[in-house]
């Protein structure tokens, strides 16, 4: 299994609050990738990352930022948290090589937001 | 922008039988094509992948899965399903930029 920890595996939170999750890999790869899953929808893409400190929105980034400081870490961080964000995130993984172009999955976390 | 569709929200099998699970994909080129399975409560496991050549790619745990380009598809099958496939089953598709988008997902249900 790729080197991947998500956290917190899960959070109860109040709306209005911040909250940051957290990604780490031990793989060194260089692409870092949000998910969050909600039933009917599959996984979408909030943001991602190729590189230290190089970033892109996915296709629901309304209300996220997200953070790469160092090639194993990836922090995403909801600003003001709305029950809508209740979801489970996942975070993945996967390399610059094109002939290696699957993503490896953490084990998510559980978001609840009251 | 590439998008997929899997028509089949649940599917229950019997255990022993057959299992086709459904993927249409919308993407100009010759797009990068996985499944993944998920447990309950776990993360998303690659079950295979397509990038090029043969069309019928074999994957883990007994399953394959043949690109059709004609029908923009790429069907995921197992011949005999054993109570531990049941699970949600996602499609994704790359269009060569790093991202991939994931259908809605098929959740199987497997009764003895």
């Amino acid at each position: 299994d790729a080197g991947i920890t998500q956290s917190p595996r899960h959070k109860v939170t109040e709306t209005g609050t911040p909250v940051t999750l957290r990604c780490h890999q031990t793989e060194n790869h260089r692409y870092m990738y949000w998910y969050r899953q909600d039933p009917g929808h599959g996984l979408r893409l909030i943001h991602y990352s190729y590189g230290v400190k190089d970033t892109d929105k996915g296709e629901v980034s309304d209300g996220y930022s997200v953070s790469r400081s160092k090639t194993e870490d990836f922090l995403l961080t909801l600003e003001s948290a709305t029950s809508s964000q209740t979801s489970v995130y996942f975070c993945a993984i996967s390399e610059s090589d094109r002939s290696n172009y699957e993503q490896y999955f953490g084990p998510g976390t559980r978001l609840t937001v009251t | 922008a590439q998008s997929v569709t899997q028509p089949d929200i649940h599917i229950t099998v019997s255990e022993g039988a057959s299992l086709e699970l459904r993927c249409n994909y919308s993407y100009g080129a010759t797009p990068y094509l996985f499944w993944y399975v998920q447990s309950p409560g776990q993360g998303l496991q690659l079950l295979l992948k397509y990038f090029s050549g043969d069309t019928l790619v074999q994957g883990i745990k007994g399953f394959e899965a043949e690109f059709k380009r004609s029908q923009s598809s790429f069907n995921l099958r197992k011949p005999s399903v054993h109570w531990s496939d049941a699970a949600e089953y996602f499609c994704a598709v790359g269009a060569g930029d790093y991202k991939l988008s994931f259908g809605a997902g098929t959740t199987v249900t497997v009764r003895a």
